[in-house]
């Protein structure tokens, strides 16, 4: 199994600012994914973190309004830009291994002013 | 990948009482998976049932997987006030990505 730190747990921002949020995995991962769980939702992929290129966007997401980095195998960052109140949610970042299965962070509770 | 939809939409019990929930899904799959949320917090993976798999056990929790039906069952016995949390299955497929469907709120009464 895998141990995801996440970081920050939570935040409040400014409405146009931006929020960047660590995930840290304590073992090599084959893959990293970032999710939104806006509020009472279930979870939404937004993009596959790969390593050292761009990451893999989801329908509905983009680069401009999501960045992500993965420098190497066990960590990666998500900022959310030119945050708005819709843009309040939980974030989450998992690690994948050959197995399917996905190990989670605690999440990133967002609030926007 | 494509997104399991789980039945109920809530369950309430009482602590000690079992807990079944349902999960279809529409086209085949490798595996499928089921993870627990407590509370807004992140999803911890419960157990993955292989697709030439029909029953699998883990702790207090039995998984059923029909792949003739494209459904499978979560079975909690003897439920504790800790398994309050929303359940999600997950059907896989060919990729490594995994789709979340609105899940089954469980309940469990003191």
């Amino acid at each position: 199994s895998a141990v995801i730190s996440q970081k920050p747990s939570r935040d409040i921002c400014q409405r146009g600012t931006s929020l960047t949020i660590q995930c840290q995995v304590d073992s090599q991962v084959t893959m990293m994914f970032w999710y939104r769980q806006q509020p009472g939702q279930s979870l939404t992929l937004i993009a596959t973190a790969n390593q050292g290129s761009e990451a893999t966007y989801e329908s509905g997401f983009v680069i401009d309004k999501f960045p992500i980095s993965r420098p190497n195998l066990t960590f990666s960052t998500l900022t959310v830009s030119n945050l708005s109140p819709e843009d309040s949610s939980i974030y989450l970042c998992s690690g994948g291994t050959g197995t399917n299965i996905q190990y989670f962070g605690a999440g990133t509770r967002l609030s926007v002013l | 990948s494509q997104q399991g939809e789980e039945d109920p939409q809530a369950l309430s019990i009482q602590e000690g009482e079992n807990a079944t929930m349902n999960c279809s899904y529409k086209t085949s799959i490798n595996n499928l998976q089921w993870y627990r949320q407590n509370s807004g917090r992140g999803l911890v993976h419960l157990i993955l049932i292989r697709s030439n798999e029909r029953e699998k056990h883990s702790g207090r929790l039995r998984v059923t997987l029909d792949t003739s039906k494209k459904s499978s069952s979560l079975l909690i016995t003897a439920s504790r006030a800790a398994d309050t949390a929303s359940y999600f299955c997950a059907p896989c497929s060919n990729d490594y990505k995994l789709s979340f469907g609105a899940g089954t709120t469980v309940t469990v009464r003191a």
